[in-house]
């Protein structure tokens, strides 16, 4: 139980074109998901957490406007990443909580999404 | 100073050793602890919950001292397949819920 993915695992783009990622909790409800960005060899930075129905809410020195939440279902949430620049280039990880579970603090992790802008 | 810390290592050890990683956190309201493991370019992966009476796993051993504030994590004979990065991990509930990482301890398991 508790499997999240992620769609797609890797995607190689232009500067300046627009990129989403999909994060889908297969097996439980996600009230709430986050959204993480690892540059090599760092650890996972959060970016925002995602939450089922109201606005995302973006730690701070995260664009809002630039990485674009939307939670519209209890099993999926999409960060897009628009105009993307090389230095976007980062393995971005979401996590989703089972909220119903006996430990929600737990959290699930999809297997990645590495996007290289070119 | 880090909300949380660990020791990046590398750790080299042999095979059937036994190696140990402490972290420490700086926020005493720090609620909820976790080791993750990350192989390299793939996810984190829960290890193991890390409780106040400590817990163990097979091969794994978690402890956790409020006290000093610190966690720790203790592999008994150690396998090939063990080396990976081990992350820290503690949530806190303060005016939200909030998960920190540490930037991970790596380890290199060696025959």
């Amino acid at each position: 139980g508790a499997v999240v993915s992620q769609h797609p695992s890797w995607v190689i783009c232009k500067s300046g074109t627009s990129v989403k990622i999909e994060c889908r909790s297969l097996d439980f409800q996600a009230t709430t998901m986050f959204w993480y960005r690892q540059f090599p060899k760092q650890s996972l930075m959060l970016m925002a957490t995602s939450n089922e129905g109201s606005k995302a809410t973006y730690e701070q020195g995260v664009e809002k406007d630039k990485f674009l939440i939307n939670h519209a279902s209890l099993t999926l949430s999409t960060l897009t990443v628009t105009s993307a620049h090389p230095e976007d280039s980062s393995f971005y990880i979401c996590s989703a909580r089972d909220s119903n579970s006996g430990r929600p603090d737990t959290q699930y992790f999809g297997p990645g999404t590495r996007l290289t802008v070119l | 100073r880090k909300e949380v810390e660990q020791d990046p290592g590398p750790f080299n050890v042999p095979e059937g050793a036994t190696v140990a990683f402490n972290c420490t956190y700086s926020n005493s309201a720090s609620q909820s602890f976790f080791w993750y493991r990350q192989d390299c370019r793939k996810e984190p992966k829960l290890l193991m919950s890390v409780y106040s009476s400590g817990n163990e796993d097979g091969r794994f051993t978690a402890q956790l001292n409020r006290a000093s504030q610190y966690i720790s994590l203790l592999i008994r004979d150690s396998k090939l397949s063990d080396s990976a990065t081990y992350l820290c991990v503690v949530n806190m509930a303060t005016g939200g819920f909030k998960t920190i990482f540490g930037a991970g301890t790596r380890l290199f398991v060696k025959a």
